[in-house]
């Protein structure tokens, strides 16, 4: 079936990296995503990765792949009290998007 | 502004009457789908259309939800008979007809049933 699971709260210190992790059981999927919701705002794109790739860095974010595993990951370094956000992951099936239940990320100053 | 808008962006109504939302997505996109968000969840797929054409719609839809994208540009999402479990965020989003299905997400619709 379709699922895709992630811890639900994650809190860190402004300046540290934060990591979280996203499982997913579609082995078909040809691309997964990290998107960001801000309070009162829409969803935003960050990310994507090829699912034939293991890791991808934009910037402050990295995303790692383990596809035998079906685990994905995003790495923000250097987190700022802005990266403050619900964070969801989700795999592409037959077009469709199949969100995790999303990560609080809570950055303390 | 040249990003998926949606209106209206809050509904309140009462139990066992209808609402239609509608979306317009960016205009080149020949992808558009609906998803239901309730609070602290992830997005729910609803239903999707590339051009005019339904492709797929999820086991969430009962049949007091209908769709439409009749000139595969604008979509109207429509429920009969609200309940109170019809209360959510309704969200429009689309995409480019290319591999990597980026999707852009409207604000969404805030329903509240009451």
């Amino acid at each position: 079936g379709e699922d895709v699971e992630q811890s639900l709260f994650l809190s860190v210190r402004e300046g540290d990296s934060s990591v979280i992790n996203c499982t997913y059981t579609d082995s078909s999927s040809t691309y997964l995503y990290w998107y960001k919701q801000e309070p009162g705002a829409g969803l935003q794109l960050l990310t994507y990765i090829f699912s034939n790739m293991d890791m991808k860095q934009d910037q402050r974010l990295t995303v790692l792949l383990n596809k035998k595993d079906k685990h994905l990951s995003l790495r923000i370094a250097d987190t700022q009290t802005g990266d403050s956000a619900i964070y969801f992951c989700a795999e592409s099936v037959t077009g469709k998007l199949i969100f995790g239940q999303g990560t609080t990320l809570q950055v303390k100053p | 502004d040249t990003g998926v808008s949606q209106d209206p962006r809050h509904k309140i109504t009462k139990r066992g009457q209808n609402v239609t939302f509608r979306c317009d997505p960016i205009s080149e996109h020949n992808r558009l789908y609906w998803y239901r968000q309730t609070l602290g969840q992830g997005p729910e797929f609803l239903t999707y259309f590339q051009n005019e054409a339904q492709l797929e719609k999820s086991r969430l839809l009962s049949d007091r939800f209908s769709a439409e994208r009749p000139k595969g540009s604008f979509s109207t999402l429509e429920i009969q008979r609200t309940e109170q479990g019809d209360s959510a965020m309704y969200l429009c989003a689309s995409s480019a007809r290319d591999s990597i299905n980026e999707q852009f997400f409207g604000p969404g619709t805030r329903l509240t049933v009451l």
